[in-house]
């Protein structure tokens, strides 16, 4: 497709539930980045990809919190025993490189009740 | 803590006003990039300058990069309803990208 793509876009799950989260970056885009963005608030840096490598997960809040990108393409995000915190609008995003200009996806906005 | 603080937060003005939104800095950014973001959507990237003390316009918005490259302005002039969203400025230093607090900006018809 022509731009980043995330699924679902809205994911309501019960606390304690698992939920996985998809994003398909621009085709050809080396990097790919996870962000959790409150209402108002800029996004918050959770995870970097690099192809199929995993090279910064610093901003992972908990070790409840998983990514992946088996093929350097299509990444996952992937959250365990779901918290109400945990409910906030994930966006990804990709790029050429990690310091060119992303585009992003229009997130997934998770509830947790 | 936030390396990007932006300020205001929040704005409110009338349509037809003129408003600057800044983005400050302790760090040096070799590059700083403007997004906007309206509800239910991903950021969407306005600009990016280089070069301390760069100047780009986009018609009705001016984009200043500091001497020091350490801060940013947005200047828009005569604000429109379809400006309404979030600004967010974002900055790479040290090949990692850092996004600002955000300025949510409401035009009122």
């Amino acid at each position: 497709g022509a731009g980043v793509s995330q699924s679902p876009r809205y994911k309501v799950a019960k606390r304690g539930q698992d939920v996985a989260l998809r994003c398909d970056p621009i085709s050809g885009h080396v990097s790919l980045f996870w962000y959790q963005q409150a209402l108002g608030q800029g996004p918050e840096f959770l995870t970097y990809f690099q192809n199929e490598a995993q090279l910064d997960k610093s901003g992972l809040p908990s070790d409840r919190f998983f990514a992946e990108r088996p093929e350097g393409s299509v990444s996952t995000l992937k959250i365990q025993r779901t918290q109400q915190e945990d409910s906030a609008v994930y966006l990804c995003a990709s790029s050429l490189a990690r310091e060119q200009p992303q585009h992003f996806g229009d997130g997934t906005r998770l509830s947790i009740l | 803590t936030q390396l990007l603080e932006q300020s205001p937060q929040f704005l409110s003005i009338q349509e037809g006003e003129n408003l600057t939104v800044y983005c400050n800095s302790s760090s040096v950014f070799s590059s700083l990039q403007w997004y906007r973001q309206e509800p239910g959507e991903g950021p969407v990237l306005l600009v990016t300058v280089v070069t301390g003390g760069e100047v780009k316009k986009l018609k009705r918005l001016t984009f200043q990069f500091g001497d020091a490259r350490k801060d940013s302005s947005l200047h828009i002039t005569a604000a429109q309803p379809g400006d309404t969203g979030l600004y967010l400025c974002a900055g790479v230093a040290g090949n990692q990208f850092y996004f600002g607090t955000g300025t949510s900006l409401t035009v009122i018809p």
